[in-house]
Parts: C-alpha cells; structure tokens; sequence
C-alpha cells in the first residue's frame, strides 16, 4: 500500500465508450501525475499537476483529458481511444514539485483494454 | 534524444548476487532513480543516487558513476519476492524524468 489508491483496476471498453479513471492520494502531497506503460517500454509522462495547476502536457492526444478538482484527486477522462491506446495507466504523486529529487509513489494502475 | 538503456531481462538463483546495469545520455543530471514494480503493482522507490560512489541499503545497493553515464544497482542475498521489473530512471536538467524500459529480473530456486 502505497497511499496512492486507483480505480477502477481493471477496464475495458470500446472506442466509442467514454470513461473516467480515478486517483486518489491522501499523503498530503502537492504534485500529481499521469503515466502510460506499455509492455517493454519506459513509462511515458502524460500529465502533471502542482498544487492543482496542470504544469506539463507532454503532447498527448485530446482524447485524453485530466481533470485535478483537488490536491487529492486527479482524474483522467478518456473518449474515442483507439487500441493502442491500451496500456497500464499509472497515477503518481510526490510531496514537492518536479524539480526536486524527491521520489514519486505510484498507485497500483489500471490495466485499460480498448476493443 | 535521450536515452536510458538497462538489459530487458535478467535470471538468477536464490542466494546469489546480481547486478543490474543502466546506462544513460540525457540532456544534463539531477539524479538518478531505481524503482521496483511487481507485476501488476505499482512501482516503489528503491533509491536515489546524486554523487558518484556506492549507497548501501540493507540488501540492495546502487551505484553511480556520473563520467561514465552508468549506474548498477546490486542485490545481495536473493530472495524469491526479488522477482520483479527494476526500472531506472534519470532526473534530466528540466527536472523530467527519463525512464528506462525496466529489467525483469527472474529468480530461480
């Protein structure tokens, strides 16, 4: 247990499909992130929030939309994804900014499957 | 481009040592990660190294040399819960984290 928790674990749903990924951490850290992990591939940064403000936006599709309604909450809404977009999508959080070597801790992911 | 490299897949046997070896070209240095993930679990923070030499910890130890754009991280005294992907990750001069592909590491009784 981490103190990063994820829902749903697991998700499957087809291109059509809109649905929102959930995050929550309550360690009382001030950064949050959104990670992609492919099989055999490093982890790709999606998105990262600083006290709530959306600080980086690493060039992903539109069809990925983050939501931060809190410093505890980050979401992830999801719509017309195309298969390759399946993946284990990981949230993150850590106490200070980027910038500082402090480490990350992750959630568990959720393993997201488009058909 | 920026590049992390670290073997994809590793085996060895219960007791022994492995060292687990990562490479990296980045645009400038802050530091350098070793992460654990199980499968299906999320990634947990083994160390961090900034300065060249050795840091021990219990029966892992990681290792860098900043000339040389290498680290290792070293596992003494495996145990079977030591299966798991290791993923290294370098904290580049914006402050992004460069991540590695992950090394699975396979321990055989």
């Amino acid at each position: 247990e981490t103190g990063v928790t994820q829902t749903p674990r697991h998700l499957v749903m087809g291109m059509t499909n809109k649905k929102s990924l959930k995050c929550e951490q309550h360690l009382g850290h001030n950064a949050m992130y959104w990670y992609k992990q492919s099989a055999k591939k490093p982890l790709e940064l999606m998105f990262v929030y600083n006290f709530k403000e959306q600080t980086e936006n690493n060039s992903v599709p539109s069809r990925f939309s983050p939501e931060c309604p809190n410093s505890s909450h980050l979401f992830l809404h999801l719509h017309t994804l195309q298969p390759e977009d399946s993946a284990l999508y990981l949230c993150a959080s850590s106490q200070d900014p980027p910038g500082s070597n402090t480490e990350a801790f992750f959630g568990q992911g959720t393993r997201l499957t488009v058909v | 481009g920026q590049n992390i490299d670290q073997p994809t897949e590793m085996t060895a046997t219960e007791g022994a040592i492995v060292q687990i070896n990562c490479t990296y070209q980045t645009s400038g240095f802050n530091g350098l990660f070793w992460y654990q993930q199980h499968a299906g679990e999320a990634p947990t923070f083994l160390s961090y190294n900034v300065l060249d030499g050795l840091e021990e910890k219990g029966r892992f130890s990681s290792f860098l040399s900043r000339s040389k754009g290498y680290s290792y991280l070293l596992l003494k005294e495996l145990q079977m819960k030591d299966s798991a992907s290791y993923l290294c990750a370098v904290l580049d001069s914006n402050y992004q984290l460069i991540w590695g592909a992950g090394t699975k590491l396979i321990i055989k009784p």
